[in-house]
């Protein structure tokens, strides 16, 4: 069975900050990465995936994950964050083919100040 | 354009009262369903996982249960809540392994 590590809990930035989230899983053979966000009041949805191909991908909102295989991790940036992206930030992994079973991230909460 | 729909937004229950949560979907067919629990700072448990009509898998054992009566209708059931059934519930579907989830709204139960 897969696991997935957020290692930041808490995350407080000022606007213009630069953004780094880390996610690492745990799973020996081929996944599916999903970084998903769920801003105050609102449902979660996603924010950007990866299946296979490139490992730099790139989201909505100026996001963007770097998948790398050798460190099983794919960290969320953001150059410059703004304060509209105060949300809580769950990354996600499953296998891949067969039945879909995602395993989440404990969340981060990632707060910007104006 | 598909769509996720689930009820009720807020829910408060008396302890060993019975519950009924309700989540469909539109426009789209034989999506796998989830029920998850989402806990502050412990993100989200899959409780419950359906990839066909009556085909129900539980993730985790406790006062709770599933059922799946159409394709895109997923029901989350108890016979009696406990205190610890508190919290907050979201809904999910995705069509397959390579796709992600879409989510709903989510429903916040609270047990008196």
């Amino acid at each position: 069975a897969q696991s997935v590590s957020q290692h930041n809990h808490h995350v407080i930035l000022s606007e213009a900050a630069s953004l780094e989230l880390g996610c690492n899983y745990s799973y020996g053979g081929t996944v599916n990465l999903f970084w998903y966000v769920q801003y105050p009041g609102q449902h979660l949805q996603l924010l950007l995936k990866y299946f296979s191909g490139d490992p730099l991908v790139k989201g909505i909102k100026g996001f963007e994950a770097e998948f790398i295989k050798s460190k099983f991790s794919f960290n969320l940036r953001k150059p410059s964050v703004q304060w509209s992206d105060t949300a809580e930030y769950f990354c996600a992994v499953s296998a891949s083919g067969g039945s879909y079973i995602p395993t989440f991230g404990r969340g981060t909460s990632l707060i910007v100040h104006p | 354009s598909q769509t996720i729909h689930q009820w009720p937004a807020t829910l408060v229950q008396p302890v060993g009262s019975p519950l009924s949560l309700e989540c469909t979907v539109e426009g789209t067919s034989n999506p796998n369903l989830y029920w998850y629990r989402q806990a502050a700072g412990r993100g989200l448990q899959l409780l419950f996982y359906s990839v066909g009509i009556g085909q129900i898998s539980s993730e985790v054992p406790q006062n709770l249960s599933a059922s799946r009566p159409q394709d895109r209708q997923f029901i989350l059931s108890s016979k009696k809540l406990l205190l610890s059934d508190s919290g907050f519930y979201l809904c999910a579907w995705t069509l397959g392994s390579n796709q992600p989830q879409h989510f709903g709204d989510g429903t916040r139960l609270s047990i008196l």
